[in-house]
């Protein structure tokens, strides 16, 4: 059964730019979220989506985008990229959403260095 | 709002001992989820172990266990007989029912041989 797919597993990018990164998640799995890890700020949550809609959104700002298709895979696109976006995003998915017993199956994260 | 807490920046502990990691917690919720994954350096979460608001046993995967103590919004995780490979950071989280989870600032445990 493959895991929790992401990509691209690096990249560089200048202020400014913008950058799509992407997430398939466990077959089956309908529930994706997604989580920004810095040295300083350490595990944060952006959103998670359930059968393509957005149902819980973290505390930041409008340039962090996402979606999620109807085969359940999940994009998120910052634009006008910062410095501060350096960082290592890690993208989860689980079986269901709406449950507290669901365990969170991490892929291996994108780590993205803004220049 | 859900905040979870770990104390401990850095433990060390001796191969083949025993150590605790503490993590508390607070929510208003009634029905939750408390989960500890392990980050090893390669930066992949793995998950370790569960235990539900309304389980009355503490929870147990092979070496770990989890401590609950519903009244003192503790859930702190005992690794039992420590092995190097243990070194890691660990993270304590929670998740609400409608599916957001909360992560402590984790816990960067050292195995020393």
């Amino acid at each position: 059964k493959a895991g929790v797919t992401q990509t691209p597993r690096y990249l560089i990018k200048t202020r400014g730019q913008q950058v799509t990164l992407s997430c398939s998640p466990i077959s089956g799995h309908r529930s994706v979220s997604w989580y920004q890890q810095t040295p300083g700020q350490g595990l944060q949550f952006l959103f998670e989506y359930f059968s393509e809609t957005q149902r819980n959104k973290g505390n930041f700002p409008g340039r962090f985008s996402g979606r999620q298709f109807s085969n359940s895979r999940s994009e998120m696109n910052v634009s006008t990229l910062e410095l501060g976006d350096s960082a290592l995003y890690l993208c989860a998915s689980s079986l269901v959403g709406v449950s507290g017993a669901n365990v969170l199956t991490f892929g291996a994260g994108s780590r993205l260095t803004v220049l | 709002a859900q905040k979870i807490t770990q104390t401990q920046p850095g433990m060390f502990v001796q191969e083949k001992e025993a150590v605790t990691l503490d993590c508390t917690y607070d929510t208003s919720d009634q029905s939750y989820g408390l989960f500890w994954y392990k980050q090893p350096s390669s930066g992949e979460m793995i998950f370790l172990i569960y235990q539900g608001s309304y389980d009355e046993q503490n929870a147990t995967e092979g070496r770990y266990s989890l401590n609950f103590q519903k009244a003192r919004k503790s859930a702190n995780l005992v690794i039992s007989a420590s092995q190097l490979g243990d070194s890691a950071m660990y993270f304590c989280a929670m998740r609400e029912l409608a599916g957001k989870s909360t992560f402590g600032d984790g816990t960067t445990l050292t195995v020393k041989p």
